[in-house]
């Protein structure tokens, strides 16, 4: 069945270290993909997304990086702050299908 | 300014009740979902609406029924609760059917006792 699995359900990182985040996905098919920030309390919030036709794509401090080969996915997040504390969900779709939510990774950034 | 609101942020009930959860969004989308996050904060899909129709229905109870009066609100109905339905519910929405961003509300939690 479809699954989207990560390594590590907790990273903690030191303030002004990188933080890479990672994920397993099994459905290849899956032409989408979407990394979702959750702080406490609050709902999921889309932080980059990437498109199968691409292995690369870089935002304000993020990069998602595609290997479709290992069917492997990783947000990295340069100089990690305080703010960036939450969990992180992978989630993967196929055309015209749902969006599947991976388990979730918490970051915890120490000061 | 919120672009996808839910109320109640937290309800909290007895076994065997029903109750309503409610979601509007003012972001113009045509597809609204609703998801049940569970206590290890697995989140998963369970309905999906494009343009007031039911496009995706998971494998949920039916005493859990969902309504599109428009394409700006989907509520979330609930009957007979039980104790396993405790979750945060999630209502999210996106502009169409395809790859695009979903946009998700601050979430109700749901507490059965």
């Amino acid at each position: 069945g479809e699954s989207v699995g990560l390594h590590l359900p907790t990273l903690s990182v030191q303030e002004g270290d990188n933080s890479i985040i990672n994920c397993a996905y099994s459905n290849s098919a899956s032409d989408y993909f979407i990394w979702y920030k959750q702080e406490s309390g609050k709902g999921p919030q889309f932080i980059i997304d990437i498109r199968s036709n691409m292995d690369k794509r870089q935002g304000q401090r993020v990069t998602v990086l595609l290997n479709k080969t290992v069917k492997h996915l990783s947000l990295q997040i340069a100089a990690t702050q305080p703010g960036d504390s939450a969990v992180y969900f992978c989630a993967e779709k196929s055309r015209g299908g749902k969006l599947i939510f991976g388990q979730g990774t918490e970051l915890s950034v120490k000061p | 300014d919120t672009a996808v609101s839910q109320t109640p942020k937290y309800l909290v009930t007895q076994m065997g009740n029903d109750k309503s959860i409610k979601c509007e969004q003012n972001l113009g989308h045509d597809t609204m979902y609703w998801y049940k996050q569970d206590s290890k904060k697995f989140l998963k899909i369970m309905f999906s609406y494009n343009n007031k129709e039911l496009i995706i229905n998971e494998t949920v109870p039916n005493r859990f029924s969902p309504k599109s009066p428009d394409k700006a609100h989907l509520n979330l109905h609930i009957n007979s609760l039980e104790l396993g339905d405790s979750a945060v519910y999630f209502c999210a929405s996106s502009q169409g059917t395809g790859n695009n961003e979903q946009y998700f509300g601050p979430g109700t939690r749901l507490t059965v006792t």
